[in-house]
């Protein structure tokens, strides 16, 4: 039983590139979401998904984008990186608002 | 829309004492409760849960917990902390009935260590 699997681990991207991050959860949770952690600011809520075909935004929505086919996958789209997006990103499932399980991070940096 | 605030950026406490992290949320119902743990460069782990009954819930590694309706807490605790237990400290509310925005997640608390 994986869990929650994030890829890549790390990745450097120039300003203006776009790239996914992937997300598998093998555990049939409906919901799935995407945070990013930046020091002292906390973990923060890119985009959830309640459901296959289902999504919506959270906190800091702007420059991605989401889509959720299968339960299983929940990919997040950076359309044009920008410095700012530099973050950790976590992708997180779970069951009817109960404890979510998250990935290992994927740790951005935008030149 | 449902917050939660732990007071406390930085708590430094000595090997051996005991420890306490506050967490305070606000949410118009009783919420589901959590704290999760982040060590250096890792991913969050679940130390413990509340969801309903006994209001003083038992984790992972001698922590445990208190749901206090009263004065919408739920803070952290653990009679000898160990050098092992530095590490950021999150809190989290989570909507009962399942919201369909995941949890929310407190800022964090960094609890440093003195031998």
């Amino acid at each position: 039983n994986a869990g929650v699997t994030q890829t890549p681990k790390f990745q450097v991207l120039k300003t203006g590139q776009s790239m996914t991050l992937q997300c598998a959860q093998d555990m049939n949770h409906e919901y799935m979401s995407w945070y990013r952690q930046d020091p002292g600011m906390g973990l923060r809520l890119i985009h959830y998904s309640v459901g296959a075909g289902i999504t919506d935004q959270g906190e800091v929505p702007n420059g991605y984008n989401v889509s959720r086919s299968t339960t299983e996958d929940f990919p997040l789209r950076l359309l044009s990186a920008a410095p700012s997006q530099t973050s950790v990103y976590f992708c997180a499932s779970s069951y009817s608002g109960r404890e979510a399980f998250f990935g290992q991070g994927t740790r951005l940096t935008v030149v | 829309a449902q917050s939660v605030t732990q007071p406390d950026i930085h708590i430094t406490v000595s090997e051996g004492a005991s420890l306490e992290l506050r967490c305070n949320y606000s949410y118009g119902a009783t919420p589901y409760l959590f704290w999760y743990v982040q060590s250096p460069g890792q991913g969050l782990q679940l130390l413990l849960k509340y969801f309903s009954g006994d209001t003083l819930v038992q984790g992972i590694k001698g922590f445990e917990a208190e749901f206090k309706r009263s004065q919408s807490s739920f803070n952290l605790r653990k009679p000898s902390v160990h050098w092992s237990d530095a590490a950021e400290y999150f809190c989290a509310v989570g909507v009962r009935g399942g919201g369909a925005d995941g949890l929310t997640f407190g800022k964090g608390t960094h609890l440093i260590i003195q031998p």
